[in-house]
């Protein structure tokens, strides 16, 4: 069974400076995608950033960038010059590439950006 | 404009009474899923949908139960077997099938208070 690990309840970041938010993850199906999604105090969902399995490199988006080291089964979220509204929840989700693939998600963790 | 649509908002339910959180998508997404989220908490999956008319439990299941009777609905019932209700539920959906590893995408969630 997948497994999704962040071992951060909390994380502070001063305003401007990068920050990384850790995720750990187990499976042993060999085709499989971690997700990072941000959920603000409104409850919303926000997809952030993909990175495949076979993907060769690192993913990134804008002010995000995905940290995969797959042999450590590690996915963690870098957000680069942090901002104010990046304070919110953060979480690692996986999806593996079996027929009956649903998604789950790790505890998160909470950023909150200090200015 | 395409997306997920969850009502109500806000839901109050006396104890002991059944009480059914809708979902629809116009995404054209074969699955569906249910999620609940406690206050400072992780997504742990109620149920999930790979297509219609078939659905599976997920983590969570037990006092809940679902209906997959058409591609854009996915309720979900909170029945008077659910000891302990109120938290914030997340409805989401995706492209299904082998080697389908997209993101899932978010309604705006229901927040169930038991009263």
């Amino acid at each position: 069974a997948q497994k999704i690990t962040q071992t951060q309840p909390g994380m502070f970041v001063q305003e401007k400076e990068a920050v990384t938010l850790d995720c750990t993850y187990d499976t042993s199906d060999p085709s499989y995608g971690l997700f990072w999604y941000k959920q603000p105090s409104s409850g919303e969902m926000i997809f952030l950033i993909y990175q495949g399995s076979y993907d060769q490199q690192n993913a990134t988006e804008g002010r995000y960038s995905l940290n995969f080291q797959k042999a450590r089964k590690s996915a963690n979220l870098v957000i680069s010059a942090s901002q104010l509204g990046d304070s919110a929840m953060y979480f690692c989700a996986m999806r593996e590439g079996s027929w009956n693939n649903d998604m789950r998600f790790g505890a998160g963790t909470r950023l909150t950006v200090k200015p | 404009d395409g997306g997920i649509t969850q009502s109500p908002k806000y839901l109050f339910r006396k104890e002991g009474q059944n009480v059914t959180l809708s979902c629809e998508q116009n995404l054209n997404h074969d699955a569906m899923y249910w999620y609940r989220q406690d206050p400072g908490q992780g997504l742990r999956l109620i149920y999930y949908s790979q297509i219609v008319n078939d659905f599976q439990k997920g983590d969570i299941a037990e006092g809940y139960s679902v209906s997959r009777e058409k591609k854009e609905s996915f309720p979900l019932t909170v029945t008077s077997a659910q000891k302990n209700p109120t938290a914030f539920y997340l409805c989401a959906s995706s492209i299904s099938g082998q080697g389908a590893i997209t993101e899932a995408f978010f309604g705006q969630g229901t927040r169930l208070t038991v009263v």
